[in-house]
């Protein structure tokens, strides 16, 4: 079974610049799996960011992007604020209907 | 403004069944796909299934093919998954999202989530 695999931690600076992966255990990330991007904050539901690979939903800053890296999926934040310090998932359409979140990105902010 | 509130998480005992439901508004609910995804107390976040506007295509994660079943009604603007056969690893957080007008584009909007407690 294909997992989807994602860095369990990451830290940026306030200002900063960073970049999360989402991946394939087996196989290449590419625009057909259709990434898209999840914040999350302690005890709330998830917030959209990126859908189908760069498309920025609804509200979202331009410091967000989504983008193919490689073989991966990739999110970049720019100018990283205090309030990004969240829980970050990517979900990929594996074909047949059926999607897989990644296990999740901690993101800190220090 | 897309609203999405959950409701019927309980405690059950393994075995037992359940059934959720996701009362949307804000949007042409048909046109859209939607989704169930779950999230079990301290972890990650886990797609449960899916269903396209019309109703007419329903997917499922194998953790749950053959146990719970999605269906929506287009003329009460609401989504449903019905839950057999509990285990306790079905515990979670269940969340209903609205999708985009393509099912192939992810989730866009989601509710706030019902908890369900499989436990003796």
């Amino acid at each position: 079974q294909t997992v989807v695999t994602q860095e369990p931690s990451f830290s940026v600076s306030p200002g900063g610049t960073v970049t999360l992966t989402c991946g394939l255990s087996s196989g290449s990330v590419s625009t057909t799996n259709s990434p898209s991007w999840y914040q999350q904050t302690p005890g709330q539901a998830p917030r959209t960011v990126i859908y189908n690979t760069n498309t920025r939903s609804s509200g979202v800053p331009d410091r967000f992007s989504g983008f193919i890296l490689g073989n991966k999926a990739a999110l970049t934040i720019t100018g990283a604020r205090a309030d990004d310090e969240s829980d970050y998932y990517c979900l990929l359409y594996m074909g047949g209907g059926i999607w897989v979140f990644g296990g999740g990105t901690k993101l800190t902010v220090l | 403004e897309v609203q999405l509130l959950e409701s019927g998480g309980s405690l059950v005992q393994p075995g037992g069944s359940l059934r959720l439901s996701c009362a949307a508004s804000g949007f042409t609910f048909s046109n859209y796909a939607m989704t169930w995804a779950r999230q079990a107390p301290g972890k990650g976040l886990e797609w449960v299934s899916g269903i396209i506007g019309s109703g007419g295509g329903t997917y499922y994660a194998d953790s749950v093919k053959g146990r719970f079943t999605i269906s929506r009604d287009n003329s009460r603007n609401t989504l449903y998954l019905q839950m057999n056969s509990l285990r306790a690893e079905d515990t979670a957080l269940y969340y209903c999202a609205k999708g985009h007008v393509s099912y192939h584009y992810g989730m866009d909007v989601w509710g706030q989530g019902t908890t369900v407690t499989v436990s003796s």
